[in-house]
């Protein structure tokens, strides 16, 4: 699986959208991009993945650049409970293979 | 329904001793993996089953561990001669086999293994 960077921490203030960015510049053709989160003394949660169109579902937004070399997870209005570690991993998608997970994106939402 | 649960949630145990995670995916779920994650760490692969096979043991860091899934379902991590670097959470997840569905992992809360 292609390798993943992302900055280890984040900010955002309550009410605000929070953008993760993530690269991925080995991103091989047939691998998609997904996005967990770990919510502190949780397991991972799984939030969207998608292959090279925007994606959007009830959590969030995924924006893929057309070289598919990085990609943007977007919380349209963080709230407290956003507060997490955000993973992006890319994988071939449609089969029941492993994650692998970097050291994720810290994200702390503030009042 | 009910998600993937892990039993016990927090083990101590002495060096050298032998221990047993366990682990239940959601029913129906023909995929199970087993990570864990050192603090600061994001999760560590090291299992997976299709069924009661392990399809994938790249990831089990050397032959003191050993993980079963008799009847498909139900998995046990076994650790052997404990060692002060095992401690850390021991996480399980499942999916189904294949299909849109396969895309997501769902995860248990984690055993957290502290070895002294």
């Amino acid at each position: 699986d292609a390798k993943t960077t992302q900055p280890p921490s984040m900010d955002c203030a309550e009410g605000r959208a929070a953008n993760l960015p993530c690269n991925h510049s080995t991103i091989s053709g047939n691998e998609y991009v997904y996005w967990y989160r770990q919510i502190h003394s949780q397991g991972p949660q799984y939030i969207i993945h998608g292959l090279k169109n925007n994606e959007t579902n009830e959590m969030a937004s995924l924006i893929i650049t057309e070289d598919r070399k990085s990609s943007t997870l977007i919380l349209p209005h963080a709230t407290l409970r956003d507060t997490a570690v955000y993973y992006c991993i890319v994988r071939v998608t449609g089969t029941a293979s492993k994650l692998t997970f970097g050291t994720g994106t810290r994200l702390q939402v503030t009042l | 329904g009910a998600g993937v649960s892990q039993t016990p949630s927090n083990k101590v145990t002495e060096k050298g001793k032998y221990v047993e995670l366990r682990c239940d995916p959601i029913s129906g779920h023909t995929a199970l993996y087993w990570y864990r994650q050192s603090l600061g760490q994001g999760p560590e692969f090291l299992i997976y089953f299709q069924g009661t096979g392990a399809a994938d043991d790249s990831g089990l860091p050397n032959d003191r561990f050993f993980a079963v899934r008799p009847e498909g379902s139900v998995s046990t991590l076994k650790i052997q001669r404990t060692e002060r670097g095992d401690s850390a959470v021991y996480l399980c997840a499942s999916s189904p086999r294949a299909g849109l569905a396969a895309n997501e992992q769902f995860f248990g809360p984690g055993t957290r293994l502290t070895v002294l």
